[in-house]
């Protein structure tokens, strides 16, 4: 498996604000990607993090909204801007090593806007 | 698109055995994966099957892919109330992202 971790575990924010979520693994990893999950409802990507270049977003989602850093094979950060109570959601972040083919996710941040 | 469908709730008596199912559409799906989510956690991956194969069993946990038909199954032998979660099916060409069934609320009653 891999060690995964996310900062923060959960937060409760303004809406308009931003929160930056970190993901941290324990081992370098090329494929790394961002997941929403609304409340009560099933995973849908956001973006694919590459290190080294801009990331590659899924329909429906912009970088303006959720920009995302990787600034190495370990870590990577992604922004709620601007945010409204229809980003509360559960963020995740997942990677697959470099060898295999399973998909490993982090613990998750739970995101509360009000 | 790709789309992945699950019943959403199951309820079974501990000791008896869960059949949680899925279906996909994506005729190019190589690798199909069964997550364990419980409250307020993350995903746990607990398996997952390549397409050239139609069965796969661990431990407690026996997958079976009918590929012709786009149905995969995931049974767990000998539930337990700690089994209580939800259950997600996904679907992925392989070292890509993946598409995400609803998910299975699995009830583990006494």
């Amino acid at each position: 498996s891999a060690v995964i971790s996310q900062k923060p575990s959960r937060d409760i924010c303004q809406r308009g604000t931003s929160l930056t979520i970190q993901c941290q693994v324990d081992s370098q990893v090329t494929m790394m990607f961002w997941y929403r999950q609304q409340p009560g409802q099933s995973l849908t990507l956001i973006a694919t993090a590459n290190q080294g270049s801009e990331a590659t977003y899924e329909s429906g989602f912009v970088i303006d909204k959720f920009p995302i850093s990787r600034p190495n094979l370990t870590f990577s950060t992604l922004t709620v801007s601007n945010m409204s109570p229809e980003d509360s959601s559960i963020y995740l972040c997942s990677v697959i090593r470099d060898r295999g083919n399973e998909q490993f996710f982090g613990p998750g941040t739970r995101l509360t806007v009000l | 698109g790709e789309d992945v469908e699950q019943s959403l709730f199951l309820s079974v008596r501990e000791g008896d055995s869960s059949v949680i199912n899925c279906t996909y559409t994506d005729s190019s799906s190589t690798y199909l994966y069964w997550y364990k989510q419980e409250p307020g956690a993350g995903l746990q991956l607990l398996t997952y099957i390549f397409s050239n194969m139609d069965m796969k069993q661990d431990q407690r946990l026996t997958v079976l892919l009918n590929k012709k038909d786009k149905h995969l199954s995931l049974r767990i032998a000998d539930t337990q109330t700690g089994d209580s979660a939800i259950y997600f099916c996904a679907e992925g060409p392989g070292r890509r992202a993946l598409t995400f069934g609803s998910g299975t609320r699995l009830q583990v009653q006494p």
